[in-house]
């Protein structure tokens, strides 16, 4: 059973730029978060998708957008990117249930904006 | 949201007892305390979650607090693998996201 995958692993971009990661959940989840991790800092919550609509968002500009497609699978697009911007970017997909949802994390997406 | 505090850093012999502990004194009754754990940039590894009461999975076992404002975090017999971040948050009802802080760092030492 495949855990959560996430593409690329890292890329490179330039100021101004846009960029669009890549998350496919695990086998029978339903939702999809994207968090931010700066280097020395915890995970940053950006967004959940559940029903390839956007139910929490966390303290992020509106440059950050994500989709979520049928197959529950999730992009996450940020434009005009700044240096402030690098960081490794994380999606974790859970299942709704009686005990609410448990977020299993991908490896990530390492980001660099020079 | 709920915060949580825990102590930066921490040390354990190898096959020893590593008891890393989690103040949250601002959880809600309807949050789950949920514990993960980062090696090295990899993308966090879920360890266990709890409401009240205390749990136990192949990993840890997790104690929580009567009053749940704390929990501890048991890892039976460290093994330098166990060297990582660890992460204490919570989570539930209408709010989705889980809210890390710095986590501890644990470094299980030969």
């Amino acid at each position: 059973d495949a855990g959560v995958t996430q593409s690329p692993t890292h890329l490179i971009k330039t100021r101004g730029q846009q960029v669009t990661l890549r998350c496919s959940p695990k086998s029978g989840h339903d939702t999809v978060s994207w968090y931010q991790q700066a280097l020395g800092q915890g995970p940053q919550f950006i967004f959940q998708y559940y029903e390839e609509e956007e139910r929490q968002r966390g303290n992020f500009p509106d440059r950050f957008s994500g989709h979520q497609f049928p197959n529950y699978s999730s992009e996450l697009n940020v434009n005009a990117l700044l240096l402030g911007d690098s960081a490794l970017y994380l999606c974790a997909s859970g299942q709704l249930s009686g005990q609410g949802e448990t977020q299993y994390f991908g490896p990530g997406t390492r980001l660099l904006v020079l | 949201d709920a915060k949580t505090t825990q102590p930066p850093s921490m040390d354990c012999a190898e096959g020893r007892a590593a008891n890393l502990p989690c103040n949250h004194s601002t959880i809600s009754g309807n949050e789950y305390v949920y514990w993960y754990r980062q090696i090295h940039s990899q993308g966090p590894q879920y360890i266990i979650h709890g409401l009240k009461n205390n749990e136990t999975n192949e990993m840890a076992s997790l104690i929580i607090t009567e009053d749940r404002k704390s929990s501890t975090l048991i890892l039976p017999h460290a093994t330098l693998r166990d060297t990582a971040v660890y992460y204490c948050t919570s989570r539930g009802g209408s709010n989705y996201k889980l809210t890390f802080g710095k986590g501890t760092l644990l470094t299980v030492n030969p």
